[in-house]
């Protein structure tokens, strides 16, 4: 199985400052297609989770373009240029280019 | 928008068979996309259970293969998840969720992508 770990596994941040999270997996996720299967989702406390980016790097429908993705092969970032109070929760890596699919352990994002 | 419901009981006692039902509006489930389990233990994170594409493609977690079953009824406009012979490990938040397909020429079949709509979740406990 591709493990996927996130780093950190906590993160203050002050109201209006950037925020980064890393997710590195143990194998390269570049599937034979040539495309990457790097989604981010974010969970709110109490809600279930909800999808922010796949394919490293593209926003879904509605998502604040306050978020990014970047990265390659097997080391990707989400990035939040300025946290608002409704980005706290948990944040997940998840590779969907090899089975069984897997999450990231969550990356939880709070306020100082 | 794409909406999701489960539904099933609560509660199941230790080497039964949780059965969960995810109730899909108002998409019409005969299309090309998967469809979706993935739960969450209390406190913890993520496991992708399994699949089902529309025509019957099915993909599951090696982890639960063989205690897992998923199926759809158009009739109904949802899907099922059947896991036999429960432990308390399998405690946990279900969720369904839609997922996207894309090809791949080894498998030589659509493959699921990430889950884009997700329902609200269940708490199944397992106790007896």
């Amino acid at each position: 199985d591709i493990v996927m770990t996130q780093t950190p596994l906590s993160s203050p941040v002050t109201l209006g400052q950037p925020a980064s999270i890393s997710c590195r997996s143990s194998q390269s996720l570049v599937h034979s297609d040539g495309n990457t299967y790097l989604s981010w989702l974010q969970q709110r406390p109490g809600q279930p989770p909800r999808l922010l980016i796949y394919k490293i790097s593209n926003r879904f429908s509605g998502v604040p373009d306050r978020f990014s993705g970047s990265g390659a092969g097997t080391d990707f970032t989400l990035k939040i240029s300025r946290v608002e109070a409704e980005d706290v929760g948990v944040y997940y890596c998840m590779q969907v280019t090899q089975f069984p699919y897997t999450f990231g352990q969550g990356t939880k994002l709070e306020i100082k | 928008q794409v909406q999701l419901q489960e539904s099933g009981p609560g509660l199941v006692k230790p080497s039964e068979t949780l059965s969960l039902t995810c109730a899909v509006s108002p998409y019409s489930i005969n299309s090309s996309y998967f469809w979706g389990w993935i739960r969450q233990p209390p406190g913890k994170g993520l496991e992708w259970i399994g699949s089902i594409y529309y025509n019957g493609y099915t993909y599951s977690n090696p982890s639960l293969k063989s205690r897992v079953t998923i199926s759809l009824d158009t009739s109904k406009n949802q899907f099922s998840l059947k896991l036999t012979s429960v432990t308390a490990a399998d405690t946990a938040v279900y969720y369904c969720a839609r997922m996207g397909a894309y090809y791949d020429n080894n498998w030589g079949s659509p493959l699921p992508r990430e889950p884009d709509y997700w329902g609200q979740g269940t708490l199944v406990t397992v106790s007896s």
